[in-house]
């Protein structure tokens, strides 16, 4: 069936360092992904997405990158700040459209001062 | 602008007691949705409208329904609240499906329900 997981459920970053936050789907439909940040109360917000004919997509801070042939997402975050501390999602749908998103149960990353 | 608000933030109910949770957006978005998020998961999708008077199913409908009267505002209904309806709910919108090259959703501050 389609499922969005993600391989690690907690990361600890130290402030400063990268972070790798990974993302695997099975639906081989979809062509659309998109990573969202959670802070603590408050609702998702949009990081940055990518279409399946790409495989990397830089934003500011972040990178995506998209590997289809072992259906696998990252996010990258360069240089953390104690801002970034957040859980977040990907996401993915078919057709390019926004109608049924489906989300992955989301990693908690902490960045340490 | 005001993005996506959410009315009530939290509200306890007693099993069987109907409620309506309410959202509004102000950015003239086509498109809106209900989701909920169970403790450390993610987010499923209830309902969702694509314009007004036009709503669909999401992946967990059950116990739920909505109306879209207005491009604005777009309410879910708890009819008999049930124990598993305890989460929270965020209500989200967004402009049509591929008309701005994204498929960046606008989510409210969510609405914290508990049913016991």
């Amino acid at each position: 069936g389609e499922s969005v997981g993600l391989h690690l459920p907690t990361l600890s970053v130290q402030e400063g360092d990268n972070s790798i936050i990974n993302c695997a789907y099975s639906n081989s439909a979809s062509d659309y992904f998109i990573w969202y940040k959670q802070e603590s109360g408050k609702g998702p917000q949009f990081i940055i997405d990518i279409r399946s004919n790409m495989d990397k997509r830089q934003g500011q801070r972040v990178t995506v990158l998209l590997n289809k042939t072992v259906k696998h997402l990252s996010l990258q975050i360069a240089a953390t700040q104690p801002g970034d501390s957040a859980v977040y999602f990907c996401a993915e749908n078919k057709n390019f459209g926004n109608e049924k998103l489906t989300f992955g149960t989301g990693t908690r990353l902490t960045i340490i001062p | 602008n005001a993005g996506v608000t959410q009315t009530p933030k939290f509200r306890i109910l007693k099993i069987g007691q109907s409620m309506t949770l309410q959202c509004a957006q102000d950015m003239n978005h086509n498109y809106m949705y209900w989701y909920r998020q169970d403790p450390g998961m993610g987010l499923k999708l209830i309902y969702y409208s694509v314009g007004a008077g036009i709503t669909d199913k999401g992946e967990v409908p059950n116990g739920y329904n909505v109306s879209r009267s207005t491009t604005e505002d777009f309410p879910l209904r708890l009819e008999l609240a049930a124990p598993s309806q305890t989460s929270v709910y965020f209500c989200a919108s967004s402009y049509s499906a591929g008309a701005r090259g994204t498929g960046e959703l606008f989510f409210g501050e969510g609405s914290r329900l508990t049913v016991l």
